[in-house]
């Protein structure tokens, strides 16, 4: 089936130690999202391609970055991980000029 | 900035009882909207979706209703079944804006 997926579910990363999480799609959508949602919070978009276009949301720290070799992954890369940067991270995807949107089961990151 | 906001974070229905779920928005300029069903440790799950050219829209066992007057948005779940339980979120989609905004979340529980 057609999907998003995430990998890999579960990440413990060391404090300030580079992490990179990964996005694939077999969906062959265009648009490609990253979500941060911490604990009993609302999905918090932090950036977004437009097929290689990258649109940072103004409030995402320089901290996170994303790239997109094809149009079939994204990743995301976290350059200094604080303690503060544990949360669920959600990949999703979408053709523009439609409203469907696909989510990925997320990755569960944890800093120590 | 703009938001989704819900009016309750927590609702507790008995089995087999309807649920309400509400949303308020403050975007006008928004033309989608979406439910999400998000169970702990998994991505956003799609229920049923809105346009802004609609009033009310039906699923199986579930009603979104959509009062642009009042920038208000609703999720009914006829006959609550134990597999409900989880968070929803709404979601506007911000016409040219090629993004979702979630909104706070309200967790459901269901009674036995």
């Amino acid at each position: 089936d057609a999907m998003v997926i995430q990998n890999p579910r579960y990440q413990v990363t060391q404090f300030g130690k580079p992490v990179t999480l990964s996005c694939s799609q077999t969906l062959n959508h265009n648009v490609m999202y990253w979500y941060q949602q911490k604990s009993s919070q609302a999905p918090k978009l932090l950036f977004h391609y437009y097929d290689k276009d990258f649109n940072n949301e103004a409030d995402t720290p320089d901290n996170f970055q994303s790239r997109r070799p094809n149009t079939s992954f994204c990743f995301l890369d976290i350059r200094s991980p604080g303690l503060g940067d544990a949360a669920m991270y959600l990949c999703a995807t979408r053709t523009s000029g439609s409203y469907g949107y696909t989510f990925g089961s997320g990755t569960r990151l944890t800093v120590v | 900035g703009e938001s989704v906001g819900l009016h309750l974070p927590t609702l507790s229905v008995q089995e087999g009882d309807n649920s309400i779920i509400n949303c308020a928005y403050s975007n006008s300029a928004s033309d989608y909207f979406i439910w999400y069903k998000q169970e702990s440790g998994k991505g956003p799950q799609f229920i049923i979706d809105i346009r802004s050219n609609m009033d009310k829209r039906q699923g199986q066992r579930v009603t979104v209703l959509l009062n642009k007057t009042v920038k208000h948005l609703s999720l009914q779940i006829a006959a609550t079944q134990p597999g409900d339980s989880a968070v929803y979120f709404c979601a506007e989609n911000k016409r040219g804006a090629q993004k979702l905004v979630f909104g706070q979340g309200t967790r459901l529980t269901i009674n036995p």
